[in-house]
């Protein structure tokens, strides 16, 4: 069975600051795709990023990048210049490249931003 | 507008009462999924439906029950025999033959509240 891991239950940092969450991942697949979720405070899950396994391209979506390390199985994601309207839990989440299969998530990592 | 949609916002449950929670969708997705959150924690899949007229468990299906009539609807059922049904509850759509090919898309989702 897949399984997503985020070792880092809380992250704090300076607003204009970059900060890196962690993620590590855990599949015998070799066709698949990883997420990055946001959920502030009203509860709603938006799409941050996400990373095809097959790419080894490095995904990028304005200030938020991925760094993809597909034999480490990791997959961090890196936030720069902060914002306030970035502070939220960030969810890691796989999913297996065929059908309709489901998202596995991690348990979430809480980013505060300090102005 | 597309999107998924979730009701009601807020449910409060009576002991020993079923519950419904709706959830519609007009993405023209296949796919369909409901997730339980508990405070601080991450996202645990309840039930999944890649068609129509078919459903599978998920990790955490005991007390919860589901069907899939029409693509569009795939209402959860929180039954009485759910001991702990107090939880955020996310539904999710997804379609391998839409642009955005992998990607599960969110509701709002439906607090429910034992009282």
């Amino acid at each position: 069975a897949q399984t997503v891991t985020q070792s880092q239950p809380e992250m704090s940092v300076q607003e204009a600051e970059t900060v890196t969450l962690s993620c590590t991942y855990d599949t015998s697949e070799s066709d698949y795709y990883l997420f990055w979720y946001k959920q502030p405070p009203s509860r709603q899950m938006i799409l941050v990023i996400r990373q095809e396994a097959y790419k080894q391209q490095n995904a990028t979506e304005n200030r938020f990048s991925v760094n993809f390390q597909k034999a480490a199985k990791s997959f961090s994601l890196k936030i720069s210049d902060s914002q306030l309207g970035d502070a939220a839990m960030y969810f890691c989440a796989y999913r297996a490249n065929f059908g309709n299969e489901k998202l596995t998530f991690g348990t979430g990592t809480r980013l505060t931003i300090i102005p | 507008d597309g999107g998924i949609t979730q009701s009601p916002k807020y449910l409060f449950r009576k002991e020993g009462q079923n519950v419904t929670l709706s959830c519609e969708q007009n993405l023209n997705h296949d796919a369909m999924y409901w997730y339980r959150q508990d405070p601080g924690q991450g996202l645990r899949l309840i039930y999944y439906s890649q068609i129509v007229n078919d459903f599978q468990k998920g990790d955490i299906a005991e007390g919860y029950s589901v069907s899939r009539e029409k693509k569009e609807s795939f209402p959860l059922t929180v039954t009485s025999a759910q001991k702990n049904p107090t939880a955020f509850y996310l539904c999710a759509s997804s379609s391998p033959r839409h642009s955005s090919g992998n990607t599960i898309y969110f509701g709002e989702g439906s607090w429910l509240t034992v009282v």
